[in-house]
């Protein structure tokens, strides 16, 4: 039968080509944000994270930018390679240090050899 | 560090039986949460406790569901009686600094109800 359950949006990028994973929060709150990387089998893994006050910060070959105006929030991924292929999930919480992330549903990043 | 440690990895258990899952959060780690992750709904938080209380269990589903952290380094989950609908993946995750930085994740439960 039909399985029916969340439409995770997917992405296939060429290995050694640059990648973008887009996320639109809800919650004009916000203040803190932070991606999670999941690969089949394994629970989510931190990746990187960004407070309110900033719009960019770099990690090593990611890049997390955030347009509160819009509520978007983007994964930039250098020069990906296959090890990059997992579903990516962002997170978000509201006033800095509150414990509770609400999640998004995830974005599924497929890295072509 | 051994990082957030769940058991078991795999549970397949019939309709209506108890089931108890485990996690050993990080070692100095003050906070430990319970997630859900299902095709449907995807990551869902159960609960959370800080040093060792529970703080919100507003998405626990139903009286079946309860979770306890008798000390700073274990905590349960325990459905009873389990039913088909409850197959997930189970999630305990740990974190230091009131969840700055994010959470540690185990590698889950991945419970069938059958």
């Amino acid at each position: 039968g039909e399985s029916v359950g969340l439409h995770l949006p997917t992405l296939s990028v060429q290995e050694g080509d640059n990648s973008i994973i887009n996320c639109a929060y809800s919650n004009s709150a916000s203040d803190y944000f932070i991606w999670y990387k999941q690969e089949s089998g394994k629970g989510p893994q931190f990746i990187i994270d960004i407070r309110s006050n900033m719009d960019k910060r770099q990690g090593q070959r990611v890049t997390v930018l955030l347009n509160k105006t819009v509520k978007h929030l983007s994964l930039q991924i250098a020069a990906t390679q296959p090890g990059d292929s997992a579903v990516y999930f962002c997170a978000e919480t509201v006033n800095f240090g509150n414990e509770k992330l609400t999640f998004g549903t995830g974005t599924r990043l497929t890295i072509i050899p | 560090d051994a990082g957030v440690i769940q058991s078991p990895r795999h549970e397949v258990t019939e309709m209506g039986q108890e089931v108890t899952l485990r996690c050993k959060p990080i070692s100095g780690h003050n906070s430990l949460f319970w997630y859900r992750q299902t095709m449907m709904r995807g990551l869902e938080l159960l609960i959370y406790f800080n040093n060792n209380v529970p703080i919100d269990d507003s998405g626990m589903p139903e009286d079946r569901f309860s979770a306890k952290m008798p000390n700073a380094s274990f905590s349960t989950l325990k459905i009873q009686p389990s039913e088909p609908r409850d197959s997930a993946v189970y999630f305990c995750a740990s974190s230091w600094r009131a969840g700055i930085g994010g959470y540690t994740f185990g590698s889950g439960t991945r419970l069938t109800v059958v």
